[in-house]
């Protein structure tokens, strides 16, 4: 069974470029998760899908940060202006998420994260 | 004050000491689950519990919900065990999404 993929695994951008990173979930997984990590601290969650819908983007910077799952499956977050403080690792996860909802803990699956970087 | 402490920040061994990681929670959970992050960024969930104690290989993850505390042990550790190790949260009232703790650095030297 393939993972999670992103692309790409590393950027480097200077400020006030924009940048997007592309993520394909594990096939037949339902909900799809973007977090960004920050050097020597844990992941916090971006945004959640189930299918299409937004979950949670109750911490997305929505000044500058935008994600989109039209078809339910791959997703794409932009970020545009970039500042130096989104430098981070940016990690996709996937979870099954059975007929019954969301909401319920469940194991999830990380993609390789993509590392950016902002000069 | 966060809402899952993990101690220590960072751990170093001998090949062979077991090894023990704590994490502390504040909050209602559902689950909990330990993740090992290795460098270049991916990581991979290691155990997802709700009681008691689970096991696989060397690894071993114990949760109190009494306490809100969980341990992860390693017996036997290994330098390949070298990694971050991440506690995180499914807490009761969010859904299935993760909170984390801040990681563990964990380094075994032969």
């Amino acid at each position: 069974e393939a993972g999670v993929a992103q692309s790409p695994r590393y950027k480097i951008i200077e400020k006030r470029q924009s940048v997007a990173f592309w993520c394909n979930p594990i096939s037949g997984h339902a909900t799809l998760y973007w977090y960004q990590q920050i050097l020597g601290q844990g992941p916090k969650l971006l945004i959640q899908f189930q299918n299409n819908g937004v979950v949670d983007d109750s911490q997305l910077p929505k000044d500058r940060f935008s994600a989109e799952r039209l078809k339910g499956v791959d997703s794409t977050l932009k970020i545009q202006p970039a500042k130096l403080e989104d430098s981070a690792v940016y990690l996709c996860a996937s979870s099954l998420t059975g007929a019954s909802g969301g909401f319920r803990a469940e194991t999830q699956y990380f993609g390789p994260g993509t590392r950016l970087l902002v000069l | 004050k966060n809402e899952v402490e993990q101690s220590p920040q960072n751990l170093t061994a001998q090949e062979g000491e077991f090894i023990t990681i704590n994490c502390s929670y504040s909050v209602g959970i559902s689950a909990l689950h330990w993740l090992q992050q290795h460098p270049g960024g991916g990581i991979v969930s290691l155990f997802m519990l709700s009681s008691g104690k689970k096991k696989h290989g060397r690894l071993i993850a114990t949760i109190n919900i009494q306490e809100k505390h969980s341990s992860l042990h390693i017996t036997a550790s290994h330098p390949r065990d070298s990694a971050v190790y991440i506690c995180a949260v499914t807490l009761a009232t969010s859904g299935s999404r993760l909170t984390f703790g801040e990681g563990t650095q964990l380094t075994v030297n032969p």
